[in-house]
């Protein structure tokens, strides 16, 4: 079974309007955080979002918020007002266990966004 | 500080030969991993180091090694290549210890061409 998967591969959005990317994941361990990366057409990952499996609160940085869903294993990330430059490939990823345990990643498929003028 | 530095940014190579690739991590930053993507892929996990020990290992072929040194620098091998290694390898560092929500920080690839 796939441990991240996005079944969005490709989304589009009018500028100023805010979009959702669909994640879920699976996992049997109670640890895990939940990643957001983006990738624009220049190649770099840029780390957006963290949740945490233990975190009450849905996460939130700046325009970029994380709709955790625990009991439906699912970790949308919500951009607010959309800007141009947010059109690019949106990467959900997951981690179990913590870090001294390991940094092995699994990540989703991605989703394209393009952000329409 | 400096992100993650890899090299050399573009390879070609021709089916047979090996090749090494190049991973600086952000200074203080213990493991890298290695990722590579390709377009029907995704995102694959090669492996992890950390204080030059294996940690995690990915479904790659044996083709596939690495090594850390002890200033944290990695390299990639990949001997006997196949058309089907042309990718974007990524590498990626993080503290590696004791931060739990540490993301990974990604250089901004190589990407192999084999022929």
């Amino acid at each position: 079974a796939q441990k991240i998967t996005q079944t969005q591969p490709g989304m589009f959005v009018q500028e100023k309007e805010a979009v959702t990317l669909d994640c879920t994941y699976d996992t049997s361990d109670p640890s895990y955080g939940l990643f957001w990366y983006k990738q624009p057409s220049s190649g770099e990952m840029i780390f957006l979002i963290y949740q945490g499996s233990y975190d009450q609160q849905n996460a939130t940085e700046g325009r970029y918020s994380l709709n955790f869903q625990k009991a439906r294993k699912s970790a949308n990330l919500v951009i607010s007002a959309s800007q141009l430059g947010d059109s690019a490939m949106y990467f959900c990823a997951m981690r179990e266990g913590d870090s001294n345990t390991g940094n092995q990643f699994y990540f989703g498929t991605g989703t394209s966004l393009t952000v329409i003028p | 500080k400096a992100g993650v530095t890899q090299t050399p940014r573009y390879l070609i190579k021709t089916r047979g030969q090996q090749v090494t690739l190049s991973c600086s991590p952000i200074s203080g930053h213990r493991s890298v991993s290695w990722y590579q993507q390709t377009p029907g892929q995704g995102l694959q996990f090669l492996f992890e180091y950390f204080s030059e020990t294996q940690r995690n290992k990915g479904n790659f072929p044996g083709r596939f090694s690495g090594r850390q040194f002890s200033n944290s620098r990695s390299e990639m091998n990949v001997s006997t290549l196949e058309l089907g290694d042309s990718a974007l390898y990524l590498c990626a560092s993080s503290p590696g210890q004791g931060r739990w929500n540490s993301p990974l920080h990604f250089g901004n690839g190589t990407r192999l061409t084999v022929t």
